[in-house]
């Protein structure tokens, strides 16, 4: 068990809603991520983050903003939620232990755009 | 071009049987290489990394051949907890710690 929770676990929302999904973590690693999942996608890096209040872009950022003011907390912002954002979002954290190291997800939250 | 490609399948073997997966990835700047598991509606899991010698982890065997860019996993004796998607990982800038996911490869054990 990595220590990691994703909040909301579901949620459904309007087109142009803004959305908050929340991971946090309780092991204090220094690199978390977001992705989202899609059908023949596969996973898709959304944002990224190397500590506080330092954050950089994945391949699919676009739509979306990222903060992390704590080590524990990595928040993904949808100012305006559009139906193509619909997807899984999995938080992800890097533990370096081992000789590669692993990535180990939180349990992901399941987002809906109407 | 994806980075890292994968056959998506569905691959449906027998009980018993032995599957091979493959992989091809863009990126020959790529350092380390990753086989994840992924259970329906579930989080993916690290199975095994991979290594240019090759490793086994049981029933499980993974090759790198970084020449042609292409990483397998090979499951020998199938069982029906087999059944899952196989994502083919890679890391391609340690600096980001980020991995490059490949789409995944479905695999149905039948009895």
């Amino acid at each position: 068990d990595a220590g990691i929770t994703q909040s909301p676990r579901h949620k459904v929302t309007e087109t142009g809603t803004p959305v908050t999904l929340r991971c946090h973590q309780t092991e204090n690693h220094r690199y978390m991520y977001w992705y989202r999942q899609d059908p023949g996608h596969g996973l898709r890096l959304i944002h990224y983050s190397y500590g506080v209040k330092d954050t950089d872009k994945g391949e699919v950022s676009d739509g979306y903003s990222v903060s992390r003011s704590k080590t524990e907390d990595f928040l993904l912002t949808l100012e305006s939620a559009t139906s193509s954002q619909t997807s899984v979002y999995f938080c992800a954290i890097y533990s370096p232990k081992g000789a590669d190291g692993e990535l180990f997800f939180g349990e992901g939250s399941r987002l809906t755009v109407l | 071009r994806k980075e890292v490609e994968q056959d998506p399948g569905p691959f449906n073997v027998p009980e018993g049987a032995t599957v091979a997966f493959n992989c091809t990835y863009s990126n020959s700047a790529s350092q380390s290489f990753f086989w994840y598991r992924q259970d329906c509606r579930k989080e993916p899991k690290l199975l095994m990394s991979v290594y240019s010698s090759g490793n086994e982890d049981g029933r499980f065997t993974a090759q790198l051949n970084r020449a042609s860019q292409y990483i397998s996993l090979l499951i020998r004796d199938s069982k029906l907890s087999d059944s899952a998607t196989y994502l083919c990982v890679v890391l391609g800038d340690t600096g980001r710690r980020a991995l490059t996911f490949g789409s995944g490869t479905r695999l149905q054990v039948q009895p």
